[in-house]
């Protein structure tokens, strides 16, 4: 099994410019989650999604979209990119079969920088 | 809406020694479960323990163990007989809600010295 898979690992926008981040996962969980982590900070919640066709906000959801076409992948939209989005960026996934931990399992992170 | 809080922002403990690393939550759901992270200087979130608010014994996973006192709100790690992989950033999360959403605490880096 992949895990949790994000593309790009590294990217550099132009202020302006738009990009879609890219999270896909092979373990068919329901729940799908973006996070991002600004430098020396923990994980801030941007937009997860309970299951195809299903997503809400999270705490930090401006300037983002998301779609959830499919059960496997979760992609991020940034549109118009601002110096206030340079950060890491996390998917993250987990299933919820009514069994603890309800574990989240992350991806390896996607580092951008906007200029 | 949860909060966690860390309030270490950096820690240091000599190599083979004993190591706790504070956490203290705040939620007012009364299912919720409690999760400790390691992120090394490469980046990569590594999932470490977790307690569910309603176990009535401490959570352990090889060297770590939660210390969970719950009137007190606090999932304590601690490392025991510290290495120096062990070195990285710590993050403590709640989790609750409907959506099973992670709140993060700011994190404490510890320091392992040789």
């Amino acid at each position: 099994n992949a895990g949790v898979t994000q593309t790009p690992k590294f990217r550099i926008l132009k202020i302006g410019q738009s990009m879609t981040l890219q999270c896909a996962q092979d373990m068919n969980h329901n729940y799908m989650y973006w996070y991002r982590q600004d430098p020396g900070m923990g994980l801030k919640l941007i937009y997860y999604s309970v299951g195809a066709g299903i997503t809400d906000k999270g705490e930090v959801p401006n300037g983002y979209n998301v779609s959830r076409s499919t059960t496997e992948d979760f992609p991020l939209r940034l549109e118009l990119a601002a110096p206030s989005q340079t950060s890491v960026y996390f998917c993250a996934s987990s299933q919820d079969y009514g069994q603890v931990p309800y574990e989240q399992y992350f991806g390896p992170g996607t580092r951008l920088t906007v200029t | 809406a949860q909060k966690i809080t860390q309030t270490q922002p950096g820690m240091f403990v000599q190599e083979k020694e004993a190591v706790t690393l504070d956490c203290t939550y705040d939620t007012s759901d009364p299912s919720y479960g409690l999760f400790w992270y390691k992120q090394p200087s490469s980046g990569e979130m590594i999932f470490l323990i977790y307690q569910g608010s309603y176990d009535q014994q401490n959570a352990t996973e090889g060297r770590y163990s939660l210390n969970f006192q719950k009137a007190r709100k606090s999932a304590n790690l601690v490392i025991s007989a510290s290495q120096l992989g062990d070195s990285a950033m710590y993050f403590c999360a709640i989790l609750s809600g409907s959506a099973r959403q992670l709140t993060f605490g700011s994190g404490t880096q510890l320091t392992v010295l040789p």
